[in-house]
């Protein structure tokens, strides 16, 4: 079992160009989500899914796009990158139990993305 | 929506002594409280996590407590080492939110040798 994995590791980019973050899981785990962390700020959502075809805005939606073609797949894209787009984006992912409860989430390694 | 705070935002500790992070929520509703702790360069990874119907958990030198009528849950570190040393995190969620969790800021704990 690899867990989550995520593509690229590390990334820079110029202002107004675009690029698309690859998270994948093989735990078939019906729910992922993307976060953003910055420093001192902790883990801010910015869009999740809770099954194939569906997506959903988070806490910090603008400027980008996800979508979720394959259950083990969720993608993150940034249409014209910001500086303010500098960040760690982390990917997570988690199953569902019995009665909506849920368990802990299992994050990817973290993509480090920088905008000049 | 949920807001969860997290205090103190660092804290320095002698090897052998006790560590505590307080963290508060606003949402009455919220049922699960885990614990993640990220080390540098590192993902964040679950090391405790605690549900409404229970007031206390414990796993060995870690313990988390819930006190729902104060909305407020505490990360207990006794006899840390010097490889507690990481960021910790707190989180909040609830039943129908989707698996969403609201993260505090985090706490930076030192542990020196």
């Amino acid at each position: 079992n690899a867990g989550v994995t995520q593509t690229p590791k590390f990334r820079v980019l110029k202002t107004g160009q675009s690029m698309t973050l690859l998270c994948a899981q093989d735990m078939n785990h019906e729910y992922m989500y993307w976060y953003r962390q910055d420093p001192g700020m902790g883990l801010r959502l910015i869009h999740y899914s809770v099954g194939e075809g569906t997506t959903a805005k988070g806490e910090v939606p603008d400027g980008y796009n996800v979508s979720r073609l394959k259950k083990q797949n969720f993608l993150l894209g940034l249409e014209s990158a910001a500086p303010s787009q500098t960040s760690v984006y982390f990917c997570a992912s988690t199953k569902t139990m019995a009665g909506g409860l849920y368990n802990e989430q299992f994050f990817g390694p973290g993509t480090r993305l920088t905008v000049l | 929506g949920e807001n969860v705070e997290q205090h103190p935002s660092t804290l320095s500790v002698q090897e052998g002594d006790s560590a505590v992070i307080k963290c508060t929520y606003s949402d009455s509703a919220s049922n699960y409280f885990p614990w993640y702790k990220q080390e540098l360069g590192k993902r964040p990874q679950l090391i405790i996590d605690i549900r409404s119907n229970v007031g206390e958990k414990k796993d060995q030198r870690i313990a988390v407590t819930l006190n729902k009528t104060a909305k407020h849950f505490s990360l207990h570190i006794t006899e840390t080492q010097p490889e507690d040393s990481a960021v910790y995190f707190c989180a909040a969620s609830r039943r129908a939110n989707a698996g969403k969790s609201t993260f505090g800021d985090g706490t930076t704990l030192t542990v020196k040798p």
